[in-house]
């Protein structure tokens, strides 16, 4: 089992640009997350999910979409990147005691 | 708002030494967990501990939890190289389950050989 997937691992974007991270996950988890990890921040919820065709906001949701249309697949996406949007971000699923990462993702925005 | 704070924020410990790091946390649990983040990587879970329990183990890993004074400590014994990590605690509940967590800021471990 691959456990759980990101793409890309790294991305720099300028101000404005849109991109979307992919995550994917092979154990059949119903919950996904989204997280964002800053220095001296530790990990900050973005949005999660429960469930296929589901969504829910945490705790720093403002710039971030996210969809999930398919229970293996937990989409997060800026519309209009910022340089606040610099960061690395992690994607996690369970089902629903401990969670599984992905190895992040990088992204900077200029 | 972050809900847990690990304390200390670093700590540097002799390879063999026992490593102790604790958690505090403001609002009522129903459980609380451990994860490991090694550099550059995603974080990986070593432990959870209900709010009905007090301690429990894994291996070199014990945790307690003190639900009267809202507050967990990591207990890692023999410490080894690759223990070299940041950990982390994070809080789930009170009125759901595991789904959604609170992340302290962590504890840099750093193990000198």
């Amino acid at each position: 089992n691959a456990g759980v997937t990101q793409t890309p691992k790294f991305r720099v974007l300028k101000t404005g640009q849109s991109m979307t991270l992919l995550c994917a996950q092979d154990m059949n988890h119903e919950y996904m997350y989204w997280y964002r990890q800053d220095p001296g921040m530790g990990l900050r919820l973005i949005h999660y999910s429960v469930g296929e065709g589901t969504t829910a906001k945490g705790e720093v949701p403002d710039g971030y979409n996210v969809s999930r249309l398919k229970k293996q697949n937990f989409l997060l996406g800026l519309e209009s990147a910022a340089p606040s949007q610099t960061s690395v971000y992690f994607c996690a699923s369970s089902y629903p005691d401990e969670q599984y990462f992905g190895p992040g993702t990088r992204l900077t925005v200029t | 708002s972050q809900q847990g704070e690990e304390d200390p924020q670093a700590l540097s410990i002799q390879e063999g030494e026992n490593a102790t790091m604790n958690c505090s946390y403001k609002t009522s649990i129903n459980n609380l967990q451990w994860y490991r983040q090694n550099s550059g990587r995603g974080l990986v879970h070593l432990i959870l501990i209900r709010s009905n329990e007090r301690e429990k183990h894994s291996g070199r890993l014990r945790v307690t939890l003190d639900t009267s004074k809202k507050s967990s400590s990591l207990l890692i014994t023999a410490s080894r190289a690759a223990d070299t990590a940041s950990y982390f605690c994070a809080t789930g509940g009170p009125n759901f389950g595991n789904e959604k967590l609170t992340f302290g800021t962590g504890t840099r471990l750093t193990i000198i050989p």
